[in-house]
C-alpha cells in the first residue's frame, strides 16, 4: 500500500534561515506528489505539487523535487520567515485519495 | 480561500449523538472527499463521492455514512458519537478523481467536533 514518511518535528528556525523538511514514500506505480500547508487555525492549503519523477513543484518560496530514484519528496526553502510558521504536510496519491505523512510542524522565530 | 465550503466551524455535542456535517465543493468540481484528522491517528481518508456515486472508502467506520446530492453538496453523518470521535473533518474537492489519474484536491476549512 502507499505510505508517506515524513521527517519529525517540531522544527524551530530563526527568520531568514534555510529549511528543509525531509519526506519519503512508498507507493504502486507512479504517484503524484504534494505538499500541504496548515496554518494555525486554519485549513489545509496547496502549497506545490509534482506529477512525474524529476518535476520540480515551487510556489511561494518553496520547492520539492520529485526524486524516484531514492522515493523523496523533500520541501525546502532558501530563507524563511515568521509567517512560514504552520505544519507541512507530504502526501501521495495514485487512485482516488491522498495519503498523508504525519506533518511536521515549523515555528520560525523574528 | 480554496472555494470549498464547511458548515458548521465547530460542534459540540455528546456522546451517543448524532450530526451532520455539510460541505460544497468547488464551482466544477465533480469529486467530494471527506477526511479526519485527530491527534492520534494524523489525517484519514474515510470516503470519495463522484458525482453523486460513492467511488471509494478508507477507514470509515460503520456509524458514519455520507451522501453527494444532484447539486453536489455533501453531507457526512456521524452517529453514537464516542469520545474518540472528536477530531477536525475537512472535506476536499477535485475536478474528477479516477483511479490513475489524480486529481488536485482543495479542501474546505473543517468542522471541528467535539464529543463531550
Amino acid at each position: 500500500g502507499n505510505s508517506v514518511t515524513q521527517m519529525e518535528g517540531p522544527v524551530t528556525l530563526s527568520e531568514e534561515a534555510f529549511l528543509t523538511i525531509n519526506c519519503t514514500y512508498t507507493a504502486t506505480g507512479y504517484p503524484s506528489l504534494f505538499w500541504y500547508v496548515q496554518y494555525p487555525g486554519e485549513g489545509l492549503q496547496l502549497l506545490l505539487k509534482a506529477t512525474k519523477a524529476d518535476d520540480k513543484g515551487s510556489n511561494k518560496g518553496f520547492e520539492a523535487t520529485y526524486r524516484k530514484e531514492t522515493t523523496s519528496f523533500h520541501l525546502e526553502k532558501g530563507s524563511v520567515q515568521v509567517s512560514d510558521s504552520a505544519v507541512y504536510f507530504c502526501a501521495l496519491s495514485n487512485d482516488y485519495k491522498l495519503s498523508f505523512g504525519a506533518g511536521t510542524t515549523v515555528t520560525v522565530r523574528a | 480561500d480554496s472555494g470549498v465550503t464547511q458548515t458548521p466551524k465547530h460542534l459540540i455535542t455528546a456522546t451517543g449523538q448524532r450530526v451532520t456535517l455539510r460541505c460544497s465543493p468547488r464551482s466544477g468540481d465533480l469529486s467530494v472527499y471527506w477526511y479526519q484528522q485527530s491527534l492520534d491517528q494524523g489525517l484519514q481518508f474515510l470516503i470519495q463521492y463522484y458525482n453523486g456515486e460513492e467511488r471509494a472508502k478508507g477507514n470509515i467506520l460503520e456509524r458514519f455514512s455520507a451522501q453527494q446530492f444532484p447539486d453536489l453538496h455533501s453531507e457526512l453523518n456521524l452517529s453514537s458519537l464516542e469520545l474518540g470521535d472528536s477530531a477536525l473533518y475537512f472535506c476536499a474537492s477535485s475536478v474528477a478523481g479516477t483511479s490513475g489519474s489524480p486529481d488536485t484536491q482543495y479542501f474546505g476549512p473543517g468542522t471541528r467536533l467535539t464529543v463531550l
